[in-house]
């Protein structure tokens, strides 16, 4: 297995552009999350999705982010505009179901997608 | 609400000796919990998990953890420390029927001297 793929690896960009980052789940997993980690506020959970439904994206930021899962196999976080305090690693992580459980909590996660905000 | 505190935020040991890493929880739930490692410019993976079955649970790479809940903890243990398990070390919290996303903690730095 490929594990969860996450593109792009590195990206650098100016204040004010638009920034789409991807994601490709593990084939068969049911939930899929997107974290940030910053070295001020660590590990931050910004929405997930069961089935491609959003259940929680109480800890999306603020308007300038959505994310989208418009299949089993992909998902973007866009950020327009961006904002230097942006910078942050965002990883994508996704997750098998068991069943009993709505989620098992062994997470996936890509390598991670680092931006950097000028 | 479920919470999760790791005590040291950095943690330095030499090679060959033990490691001990703490993590406390708070859960109103029964709650499940885990270890996650972070190498360098690398994503986390799961290193060990209890979801109330044995209390003393073995992960990967000669890691073990311990559930006490008399005491709400969950400790990371290794008998003898080698230069590759110089990490980031997170303890998690969900509660059992998964339902609530997992609470991550702050994480704990283990640095390896040779």
């Amino acid at each position: 297995d490929a594990g969860v793929i996450q593109s792009p690896r590195h990206e650098v960009t100016e204040m004010g552009q638009e920034v789409t980052l991807r994601c490709k789940p593990i084939s068969g997993h049911d939930y899929l999350f997107w974290y940030r980690q910053t070295m001020m506020r660590g590990l931050e959970l910004l929405i997930y999705f069961n089935n491609n439904v959003p259940i929680d994206d109480s800890g999306m930021p603020e308007d300038r982010f959505s994310a989208k899962m418009p299949n089993a196999s992909f998902s973007t976080l866009k950020i327009q505009p961006s904002e230097p305090r942006d910078s942050a690693v965002y990883f994508c992580a996704s997750s098998p179901r068991r069943s009993g459980y709505a989620n098992t909590g062994e997470l996936f996660f890509g390598e991670g997608s680092r931006l950097t905000v000028l | 609400a479920q919470s999760v505190t790791q005590l040291d935020s950095h943690v330095s040991v030499s090679e060959g000796t033990p490691v001990l890493l703490r993590c406390n929880y708070s859960s109103s739930y029964s709650p499940s919990l885990f270890w996650y490692v972070q190498h360098p410019n690398k994503g986390l993976q799961l290193l060990l998990k209890y979801t109330s079955a044995a209390t003393l649970v073995k992960g990967i790479n000669g890691f073990e953890a311990e559930f006490k809940k008399s005491e709400t903890s969950f400790h990371l243990t290794k008998p003898s420390a080698h230069m590759s398990d110089a990490a980031e070390y997170f303890c998690v919290v969900s509660d059992a029927t998964g339902r609530r996303a997992l609470t991550f903690g702050s994480g704990t730095r283990l640095q390896v001297q040779p």
